[in-house]
């Protein structure tokens, strides 16, 4: 089966740079995505990885280490906005079937 | 814009009763899902679809079932609602083979409460 670990929480100033790592298990691995929801919303795409390396959208980043199985997500320039839950999710198997992992819950202070 | 839509947005219902929950999708994706997440914490696959005709129990045990008769609906049912089934429902689309296929399009979701 498929397992995904991240930390459960993450305390940023605004304005600084904070990474959120995620490691995971599974067969059949084809790419590592990133998705963000606000308390009470639906998540939103942030960010997909295939190959090893960083990905860059604008103040955000993420990278993919496949021979370690481990990827993080990036947040540059922090907003009070960017407070959120911040999911990994990989795409694994004959059909790409995705598994979420459990959650990063993102808190910006002032 | 990803247009994808999910009724009711609330729903209090109870024990015993038979429910839908319905999902639909205007961008022609191929791929639908059902996840269940309660507040604060992951999400559990438990219901997706390929195409039409086509569906696949997930990861995680549920008493439901859906159907995919047409490629932009998706409905769950609920043929006994329980008070452990009270949760926020949400559906989600992908699109076909290639670059846009990892990206899942999500719903607003359903929550529901059964008493």
């Amino acid at each position: 089966g498929q397992s995904l670990e991240q930390p459960s929480e993450v305390t940023a100033v605004e304005g600084a740079i904070v990474q959120i790592n995620c490691t995971y298990q599974t067969s059949g691995f084809y790419g590592l995505s990133w998705y963000q929801q606000h308390d009470g919303g639906a998540p939103t795409f942030l960010s997909y990885n295939a190959l090893d390396g960083l990905e860059e959208t604008g103040r955000f980043s993420s990278f993919l280490s496949r021979s370690d199985s481990y990827g993080y997500l990036l947040l540059q320039e922090l907003q009070m906005k960017d407070s959120a839950s911040y999911f990994c999710a990989v795409n694994s198997g004959g059909y790409q079937k995705v598994t979420f992992g459990t959650g990063t819950k993102l808190q910006v202070i002032p | 814009e990803a247009d994808i839509y999910q009724t009711p947005r609330y729903l209090v219902i109870g024990t015993g009763k038979k429910i839908t929950l319905e999902c639909s999708q205007t961008m022609g994706h191929d791929k639908m899902y059902w996840y269940q997440q309660d507040p604060g914490m992951e999400l559990h696959l438990i219901h997706y679809s390929y195409g039409v005709n086509s569906t696949e129990k997930g990861d995680l045990s549920s008493e439901s079932t859906v159907s995919r008769i047409r490629t932009e609906h998706f409905p769950l049912t609920l043929e006994s609602a329980r008070p452990s089934h009270t949760s926020q429902y949400l559906c989600a689309s992908s699109g076909l083979a290639g670059d846009a296929e990892y990206e899942q399009y999500f719903g607003p979701g359903t929550r529901l409460t059964v008493t």
